[in-house]
Protein backbone atom coordinates (compact mmCIF):
# COMPACT_ATOMS: atom_id res chain seq x y z
CA UNK A 1 0.00 0.00 0.00
CA UNK A 2 1.28 3.43 -1.01
CA UNK A 3 1.71 6.02 1.79
CA UNK A 4 -0.28 8.57 0.07
CA UNK A 5 -3.16 7.55 -2.12
CA UNK A 6 -4.49 10.16 -4.87
CA UNK A 7 -7.31 9.49 -7.77
CA UNK A 8 -5.27 9.79 -10.70
CA UNK A 9 -8.28 10.93 -12.67
CA UNK A 10 -8.35 11.87 -15.21
CA UNK A 11 -11.49 14.78 -14.48
CA UNK A 12 -13.01 16.66 -17.03
CA UNK A 13 -15.67 18.98 -15.80
CA UNK A 14 -17.25 21.89 -17.71
CA UNK A 15 -16.35 25.81 -17.13
CA UNK A 16 -17.63 26.58 -13.77
CA UNK A 17 -17.81 23.64 -12.17
CA UNK A 18 -16.58 22.73 -8.73
CA UNK A 19 -13.89 20.26 -8.54
CA UNK A 20 -13.09 18.31 -5.49
CA UNK A 21 -9.74 16.39 -5.92
CA UNK A 22 -8.59 13.50 -2.98
CA UNK A 23 -6.04 12.18 -1.00
CA UNK A 24 -5.79 9.10 1.81
CA UNK A 25 -2.62 8.65 3.86
CA UNK A 26 -1.43 6.02 6.08
CA UNK A 27 0.56 7.62 7.99
CA UNK A 28 -0.56 10.00 11.26
CA UNK A 29 3.11 11.60 11.62
CA UNK A 30 1.92 13.96 8.96
CA UNK A 31 1.72 17.67 10.09
CA UNK A 32 1.79 19.80 6.72
CA UNK A 33 -0.25 19.34 3.85
CA UNK A 34 0.19 20.76 0.56
CA UNK A 35 -1.44 21.04 -2.36
CA UNK A 36 0.82 21.69 -5.66
CA UNK A 37 -0.04 22.58 -9.11
CA UNK A 38 2.04 21.35 -12.05
CA UNK A 39 1.09 22.41 -15.87
CA UNK A 40 2.45 20.14 -18.64
CA UNK A 41 5.71 19.82 -18.90
CA UNK A 42 6.80 22.46 -15.83
CA UNK A 43 7.83 21.55 -12.40
CA UNK A 44 5.17 21.60 -9.82
CA UNK A 45 4.32 24.99 -7.61
CA UNK A 46 2.70 25.20 -4.55
CA UNK A 47 -1.00 26.11 -4.53
CA UNK A 48 -1.91 26.17 -1.14
CA UNK A 49 -0.87 24.10 2.75
CA UNK A 50 -2.41 23.54 5.98
CA UNK A 51 -1.06 22.67 9.29
CA UNK A 52 -2.61 19.75 10.66
CA UNK A 53 -6.69 19.74 10.57
CA UNK A 54 -9.00 22.03 9.66
CA UNK A 55 -9.92 24.37 6.44
CA UNK A 56 -7.94 27.09 4.66
CA UNK A 57 -9.43 29.21 1.90
CA UNK A 58 -7.35 31.20 -0.91
CA UNK A 59 -9.73 32.82 -3.50
CA UNK A 60 -11.43 30.17 -5.02
CA UNK A 61 -9.79 27.06 -3.37
CA UNK A 62 -10.14 25.48 -0.12
CA UNK A 63 -8.01 22.99 1.36
CA UNK A 64 -9.66 20.65 3.66
CA UNK A 65 -7.58 18.19 6.58
CA UNK A 66 -9.29 15.44 8.29
CA UNK A 67 -6.39 14.36 10.64
CA UNK A 68 -8.78 11.32 12.04
CA UNK A 69 -10.17 9.87 8.50
CA UNK A 70 -6.28 10.80 7.29
CA UNK A 71 -8.16 12.47 4.31
CA UNK A 72 -7.40 15.91 2.32
CA UNK A 73 -9.50 17.25 0.12
CA UNK A 74 -8.98 20.95 -2.60
CA UNK A 75 -12.30 22.24 -3.68
CA UNK A 76 -11.92 24.48 -6.34
CA UNK A 77 -14.97 26.78 -7.13
CA UNK A 78 -15.91 28.49 -10.55
CA UNK A 79 -13.28 25.99 -12.25
CA UNK A 80 -11.51 27.88 -15.10
CA UNK A 81 -9.83 26.34 -18.19
CA UNK A 82 -6.87 27.60 -16.59
CA UNK A 83 -6.95 25.64 -13.63
CA UNK A 84 -6.38 22.78 -16.28
CA UNK A 85 -3.09 20.92 -14.98
CA UNK A 86 -2.20 18.21 -12.41
CA UNK A 87 -3.02 18.64 -8.99
CA UNK A 88 -0.64 16.56 -6.54
CA UNK A 89 -1.01 16.56 -2.66
CA UNK A 90 2.43 16.28 -0.56
CA UNK A 91 2.39 15.18 3.19
CA UNK A 92 5.30 16.60 5.54
CA UNK A 93 6.77 15.76 8.74
CA UNK A 94 10.68 16.17 10.36
CA UNK A 95 12.45 15.91 7.15
CA UNK A 96 9.49 13.32 5.59
CA UNK A 97 7.64 14.39 2.27
CA UNK A 98 5.55 12.33 0.41
CA UNK A 99 3.44 13.28 -2.44
CA UNK A 100 0.25 11.82 -4.37
CA UNK A 101 0.65 10.58 -8.31
CA UNK A 102 -1.28 13.72 -9.09
CA UNK A 103 -4.67 14.01 -10.76
CA UNK A 104 -5.12 15.15 -14.35
CA UNK A 105 -7.73 18.04 -14.03
CA UNK A 106 -9.06 19.79 -17.53
CA UNK A 107 -11.80 22.17 -17.22
CA UNK A 108 -13.67 22.72 -20.92
CA UNK A 109 -14.58 26.13 -22.14
CA UNK B 1 15.16 36.02 -9.96
CA UNK B 2 15.21 33.31 -11.84
CA UNK B 3 14.09 30.90 -8.68
CA UNK B 4 15.58 27.52 -9.45
CA UNK B 5 17.19 26.55 -12.72
CA UNK B 6 17.92 23.32 -13.71
CA UNK B 7 20.25 22.17 -16.80
CA UNK B 8 20.10 20.77 -19.73
CA UNK B 9 16.21 20.57 -20.19
CA UNK B 10 16.88 17.38 -22.22
CA UNK B 11 19.28 14.71 -22.17
CA UNK B 12 19.53 10.88 -24.03
CA UNK B 13 22.31 8.71 -22.03
CA UNK B 14 23.57 4.92 -23.29
CA UNK B 15 23.20 2.64 -20.77
CA UNK B 16 26.75 2.95 -18.45
CA UNK B 17 27.00 6.63 -19.43
CA UNK B 18 27.76 9.03 -16.79
CA UNK B 19 25.98 12.71 -16.73
CA UNK B 20 25.77 15.59 -14.16
CA UNK B 21 22.49 17.57 -13.69
CA UNK B 22 22.74 20.66 -12.27
CA UNK B 23 20.64 22.87 -10.19
CA UNK B 24 21.06 26.52 -9.00
CA UNK B 25 18.60 28.60 -6.86
CA UNK B 26 18.83 32.08 -6.42
CA UNK B 27 16.42 32.49 -3.16
CA UNK B 28 19.31 32.12 -0.51
CA UNK B 29 17.16 28.97 0.55
CA UNK B 30 19.07 26.62 3.03
CA UNK B 31 17.47 23.59 1.63
CA UNK B 32 17.71 21.66 -1.77
CA UNK B 33 15.84 18.37 -2.28
CA UNK B 34 16.40 16.27 -5.65
CA UNK B 35 12.66 14.31 -6.88
CA UNK B 36 12.13 11.97 -9.68
CA UNK B 37 8.80 11.67 -11.16
CA UNK B 38 7.69 9.08 -12.76
CA UNK B 39 3.97 8.00 -14.24
CA UNK B 40 1.71 6.98 -11.37
CA UNK B 41 4.56 6.98 -8.98
CA UNK B 42 4.40 10.84 -7.92
CA UNK B 43 7.45 12.61 -7.25
CA UNK B 44 9.98 10.57 -5.10
CA UNK B 45 12.95 12.19 -3.08
CA UNK B 46 16.42 10.74 -4.41
CA UNK B 47 18.51 13.07 -1.94
CA UNK B 48 18.11 16.15 0.21
CA UNK B 49 20.74 18.74 1.66
CA UNK B 50 19.40 20.71 4.76
CA UNK B 51 22.07 23.11 4.33
CA UNK B 52 25.32 24.04 2.55
CA UNK B 53 28.01 20.82 3.44
CA UNK B 54 25.35 18.42 4.27
CA UNK B 55 23.29 15.70 2.71
CA UNK B 56 21.38 12.94 3.18
CA UNK B 57 19.61 9.97 1.31
CA UNK B 58 15.80 9.94 0.26
CA UNK B 59 13.55 7.42 -0.42
CA UNK B 60 15.42 6.11 -4.30
CA UNK B 61 18.97 6.89 -3.39
CA UNK B 62 20.63 3.77 -5.07
CA UNK B 63 22.57 4.41 -8.28
CA UNK B 64 22.66 8.46 -7.77
CA UNK B 65 25.04 10.69 -5.82
CA UNK B 66 24.80 14.30 -4.60
CA UNK B 67 26.90 17.17 -4.22
CA UNK B 68 26.07 20.31 -2.41
CA UNK B 69 28.94 22.86 -3.62
CA UNK B 70 27.71 26.24 -2.48
CA UNK B 71 24.39 27.21 -0.91
CA UNK B 72 23.34 27.91 -4.43
CA UNK B 73 24.12 24.68 -5.92
CA UNK B 74 23.23 21.32 -5.47
CA UNK B 75 24.06 18.60 -8.17
CA UNK B 76 22.89 15.12 -9.04
CA UNK B 77 25.17 12.17 -10.80
CA UNK B 78 24.29 9.13 -12.47
CA UNK B 79 27.85 7.04 -12.10
CA UNK B 80 26.48 4.23 -14.52
CA UNK B 81 23.13 4.94 -16.30
CA UNK B 82 20.25 2.33 -16.50
CA UNK B 83 17.21 2.36 -18.14
CA UNK B 84 14.93 2.34 -14.72
CA UNK B 85 16.60 5.54 -14.15
CA UNK B 86 14.70 6.95 -17.26
CA UNK B 87 12.47 9.54 -15.73
CA UNK B 88 11.87 13.17 -15.50
CA UNK B 89 14.43 15.01 -12.44
CA UNK B 90 13.24 17.67 -10.75
CA UNK B 91 15.26 20.28 -8.32
CA UNK B 92 13.84 22.23 -5.28
CA UNK B 93 14.79 24.49 -2.68
CA UNK B 94 13.02 25.44 0.40
CA UNK B 95 13.12 27.82 3.68
CA UNK B 96 10.91 25.71 5.33
CA UNK B 97 11.10 22.49 3.91
CA UNK B 98 7.01 22.13 3.20
CA UNK B 99 6.85 25.06 0.84
CA UNK B 100 9.12 23.96 -1.39
CA UNK B 101 10.14 25.66 -4.79
CA UNK B 102 10.70 23.48 -7.93
CA UNK B 103 12.65 23.69 -11.58
CA UNK B 104 11.34 23.18 -14.45
CA UNK B 105 12.87 19.38 -14.74
CA UNK B 106 15.26 17.68 -16.69
CA UNK B 107 13.69 15.16 -18.87
CA UNK B 108 16.45 12.13 -18.91
CA UNK B 109 15.79 9.10 -21.60
CA UNK B 110 18.45 5.81 -20.92
CA UNK B 111 18.54 3.63 -24.07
Amino acid sequence: QKEVEQDPGPLSVPEGAIVSLNCTYSNSAFQYFMWYRQYSRKGPELLMYTYSSGNKEDGRFTAQVDKSSKYISLFIRDSQPSDSATYLCAMYNNNDMRFGAGTRLTVKP
Amino acid sequence: NAGVTQTPKFQVLKTGQSMTLQCAQDMNHNSMYWYRQDPGMGLRLIYYSASEGTTDKGEVPNGYNVSRLNKREFSLRLESAAPSQTSVYFCASTVSSYEQYFGPGTRLTVT
